[in-house]
């Protein structure tokens, strides 16, 4: 079974300042990894996603990397702001046909100090 | 696109009565996903249709636990006899059957159960 982890838990940064979020998985065959926001009480909304084929994917200020022999992926925020503070998830994809499900981390929950 | 759409948004029952909630993917979606979420953990697999076919349930999915997807569009998802431990965000995904199967999340349903 899939065993998705993140660190740090929480993580609390000065508006400005450039941070890494982690993610690392136990099965290193993964189909697809996609990285999630989370505010609090609402539904996930996708940040970027990755397929197993890939090595990054950018989206304004957001770069998502993986390597998928270690077992890992980082998410990148440049430039941190207010609005980013949210709980980030991290989810992973088994290929077909087993992969009918995304396995979860705990979060990473970012706090944006102005 | 309307996105995924779920109703209720809330939830408040009493210990032993039955609930359902209800899914709406994204139209042009073949697979549709439910996922619970407690505090502070990620969410987690519950079931899975592709079209109409229930593919796969997660162990957590008891005997009080039913979902449907009668016509391969909307989908419900009911507990019978709640328990207080039934307390959760119930999440509903949509992907494409082609490509990345990147998932696409709703609101969630928030259920408290006293």
């Amino acid at each position: 079974k899939q065993e998705v982890t993140q660190i740090p838990a929480a993580l609390s940064v000065p508006e400005g300042e450039n941070l890494v979020l982690n993610c690392s998985f136990t099965d290193s065959a993964i189909y697809n990894l996609q990285w999630f926001r989370q505010d609090p009480g609402k539904g996930l909304t996708s940040l970027l996603l990755i397929q197993s084929s890939q090595r990054e994917q950018t989206s304004g200020r957001l770069n998502a990397s993986l390597d998928k022999s270690s077992g890992r992926s980082t998410l990148y925020i440049a430039a941190s702001q207010p609005g980013d503070s949210a709980t980030y998830l991290c989810a992973v994809m088994n290929p077909p046909p087993w992969g009918n499900q995304f396995y979860f981390g705990t979060g990473t929950s970012l706090t944006v100090i102005p | 696109d309307t996105g995924v759409s779920q109703d209720p948004r809330h939830k408040i029952t009493k210990r032993g009565q039955n609930v359902t909630f209800r899914c709406d993917p994204i139209s042009e979606h073949n697979r549709l996903y439910w996922y619970r979420q407690t505090l502070g953990q990620g969410p987690e697999f519950l079931t899975y249709f592709q079209n109409e076919a229930q593919l796969e349930k997660s162990r957590l999915l008891s005997d009080r636990f039913s979902a449907e997807r009668p016509k391969g569009s909307f989908s419900t998802l009911e507990i019978q006899r709640t328990e207080q431990g039934d307390s959760a965000m119930y999440l509903c995904a949509s992907s494409p059957v082609q490509g990345s199967y990147e998932q696409y999340f709703g609101p969630g349903t928030r259920l408290t159960v006293t």
